[in-house]
């Protein structure tokens, strides 16, 4: 079985710079979730889709970050613009229909701004 | 809203001795899930717990859910240096959404 996809695997921006990141989710998993970790810290989560659904994003800061996940199956995260506090590990997690079931993470992306 | 901690914060063993964090809610759970992060990796689940006072073994690891259902513990017992890691419990709570403890970081001393 494959596994959860992301990428880039790692970003360096600059600040008020935009960047998006990609994740494939385990076939058939339909639920989704981003996450931030920043250093030294458990992940944070940023948006839960069911399908193509939103659950959860009330701990996404909308007026920089947004996410969709058009048609249910892979997702983007984007981050437009950039503040110094962005730099952390962006993780992609996926896991069967309802939110008590195990999550499978992909790699994560390092993003880094300058 | 809900408080989640993990203790210790760092623990660092000889190895070959035990290890246990603990991971407390100030709110009763409906269940907890446990996982382990490698230094550079991603988070790997390990396990869940669903009932009050279940304990349940994967080789050298043993997982409590305490009575209460408002905490639990993961025991090592004879660490190596393949369990070095930060490990993390996530729980839910009744009507509310998972969260993510702080994580408790494990190195290992040959």
């Amino acid at each position: 079985e494959a596994g959860v996809a992301q990428s880039p695997r790692y970003k360096i921006i600059e600040k008020r710079q935009s960047v998006a990141f990609w994740c494939n989710p385990i076939s058939g998993h339909a639920t989704l979730y981003w996450y931030q970790q920043i250093l030294g810290q458990g992940p944070k989560l940023l948006i839960q889709f069911q399908n193509n659904g939103v659950v959860d994003d009330s701990q996404l800061p909308k007026d920089r970050f947004s996410a969709e996940r058009l048609k249910g199956v892979d997702s983007t995260l984007k981050i437009q613009p950039a503040k110094l506090e962005d730099s952390a590990v962006y993780l992609c997690a996926s896991s069967l229909e309802v939110s008590n079931q195990p999550q499978h993470f992909g790699d994560g992306t390092r993003l880094s701004i300058l | 809203g809900q408080q989640v901690m993990q203790i210790p914060q760092y623990q660092h063993v000889q190895e070959g001795e035990d290890f246990t964090t603990y991971c407390n809610s100030s709110t009763t759970l409906s269940n907890i899930q446990w996982y382990k992060q490698r230094p550079g990796g991603h988070p790997v689940f390990l396990i869940q717990l669903v009932k009050s006072g279940e304990v349940k073994k994967q080789k050298r690891l043993t997982f409590q859910f305490g009575e209460a259902k408002k905490n639990s513990s993961l025991h090592i017992t004879a660490t190596q240096t393949t369990d070095v890691g930060t490990y993390f419990c996530r729980v839910y709570n009744y009507g509310q959404n998972f969260v993510f403890g702080p994580g408790t970081r494990l190195s290992v001393l040959p």
